[in-house]
């Protein structure tokens, strides 16, 4: 059964750096051709795909964030993490980690985390 | 990167109706299209991959077509538990791109 969670802080200060980790189980990010996403939704509004990483670690960026994203992962944990650095109000949403079915990235999300509010404020 | 440009916005039906959402891609992208639906304060869930597709497990009234640029997302007879934001996905090129949703409401 796969499973999906993400952890992190709840209240993160402007200008902050943001650290989330994804703990999953159910597979392996050893496997060949898996992997790992993450996508953000600010209240009320629509999905945005932020990063990925892959079973090789290529990884690879929102083309608007890209500066101030890093994702990484820890196969030995199960584990992927994001950082996004000088946080603002702007990127408060709820955080998902996504399991892509598919070989190397083409094929649809199949697995999501519950998600995790992140609000930025001071 | 790849605008994906979702119609209508939101729309309201009576149960029993024909529900249907376009999903307009800014260039070719095959069949390379899911559709998620997502229930408030939910994560969520496919519903249709590869343009076509069924999920496993996802109702029968829902199917999805097209190919190319232009893709459709159908809900044959609309049920109450289908009530949600539908998103469509594209994934023939890094970064992906949703687009902007479209809420289902009934009358």
């Amino acid at each position: 059964q796969v499973t999906l969670r993400e952890s992190g802080p709840a209240l993160v200060k402007p200008t902050q750096t943001l650290t989330l980790t994804c703990t999953f189980s159910g597979f392996s990010l050893s496997t060949s051709g898996m992997c790992v996403s993450w996508i953000r939704q600010p209240p009320g509004k629509a999905l945005e795909w932020l990063a990925l990483i892959d079973w090789d670690d290529d990884k690879y960026y929102s083309t608007s964030l890209k500066t101030r994203l890093t994702i990484s992962k820890d196969t030995s944990k199960n584990q992927v993490v994001l950082t996004m650095t000088n946080m603002d109000s702007v990127d408060t949403a709820t955080y998902y980690c996504a399991r892509i079915r598919g070989y190397s990235g083409y094929g649809p999300i199949d697995y999501w985390g519950q998600g995790t509010l992140v609000t930025v404020s001071s | 990167d790849i605008q994906m440009t979702q119609s209508p916005s939101s729309l309201s039906a009576s149960v029993g109706d024909r529900v249907t959402i376009t999903c307009q891609a800014s260039q070719d992208i095959s069949n390379y299209l899911n559709w998620y639906q997502q229930k408030p304060g939910k994560a969520p869930k496919l519903q249709i991959y590869d343009a076509s597709n069924l999920e496993t497990g996802v109702p029968s009234r829902f199917s999805g077509s097209g190919s190319g640029t232009d893709f459709t997302f159908t809900i044959s007879s609309l049920q109450p538990e289908d009530i949600a934001t539908y998103y469509c996905q594209q994934y023939d090129n890094l970064p992906w791109t949703f687009g902007q949703g479209t809420k289902v409401e009934i009358k």
